[in-house]
């Protein structure tokens, strides 16, 4: 089992859905979380950070963090073709390395 | 955010020939520098961590005569892929910490090299 799974999509919706991207996990050492976008050849970019369980709030995304169900999630408002993207989730005990996840190639429709 | 600067974008070379790609912290000093690589519709693998002023340290399979990583100054680290094959051909991506201030577990990325072995 890996350490972080997150289902690779591809996930295809139209402008102005409310996209809903999720990863779970299995080391409960995990306290660091954080969600990335990445567009085709080029570096990811880093959208969101959350330390611990709770929601974070910035524009139109939106983190959730439940360690009690090892489960975080991000979701995008008002979705634009902009946002169509790989979205990856990364995750940290503290330790230097940080865990990814697989990543999720969502596409937003005009 | 911290901005990491990588180049080249991409190169393309010959089998049997060595590529250096640099990596550099542009606002912030990066003790620490991440080296991963990233195949066609996959996650980052990471390969070895960069540690300035001492010697990498390499993953598990991730051959260090192969892949000669220098760190030689708080803003700069290189990767140079040696005697590249095309099986090397990949994207190489940089990654640093900026330890300032809170969440310091946050990585910043460069922009990546297309590496492509004729």
């Amino acid at each position: 089992q890996k350490e972080v799974e997150q289902d690779p999509g591809p996930l295809s919706v139209p402008e102005g859905a409310i996209v809903s991207l999720n990863c779970t996990y299995s080391n409960s050492a995990f306290q660091y979380f954080m969600w990335y976008r990445q567009y085709s050849r080029k570096g990811p970019e880093l959208l969101m950070y959350t330390y611990s369980s709770g929601n974070k709030e910035d524009g139109r995304f939106t983190a959730q963090v439940d360690k009690s169900s090892k489960y975080i999630s991000l979701f995008i408002r008002d979705s634009q073709p902009s946002d169509s993207a790989t979205y990856l989730c990364a995750m940290s005990s503290g330790a230097q390395k940080l865990v990814f996840g697989q990543g999720t190639r969502l596409t937003i429709n005009p | 955010g911290a901005v990491v600067s990588q180049h080249p974008s991409w190169v393309i070379c010959k089998s049997g020939t060595s590529v250096k790609i640099e990596c550099r912290s542009l606002d912030f000093q990066a003790t620490t520098m991440f080296w991963y690589r990233q195949f066609p519709k996959q996650s980052l693998m990471l390969m070895a961590t960069s540690n300035e002023g001492s010697k990498a340290t390499y993953e598990q399979g991730v051959e260090k005569d192969k892949f000669l990583i220098n760190h030689a100054s708080l803003t700069l680290s290189t990767l140079t892929v040696t005697s590249a094959h095309p099986e090397d051909s990949s994207f190489y991506i940089c990654s640093a910490r900026d330890l300032r201030g809170q969440g310091n577990e946050k990585l910043f990325f460069g922009s990546g090299t297309q590496l492509s072995v004729l």
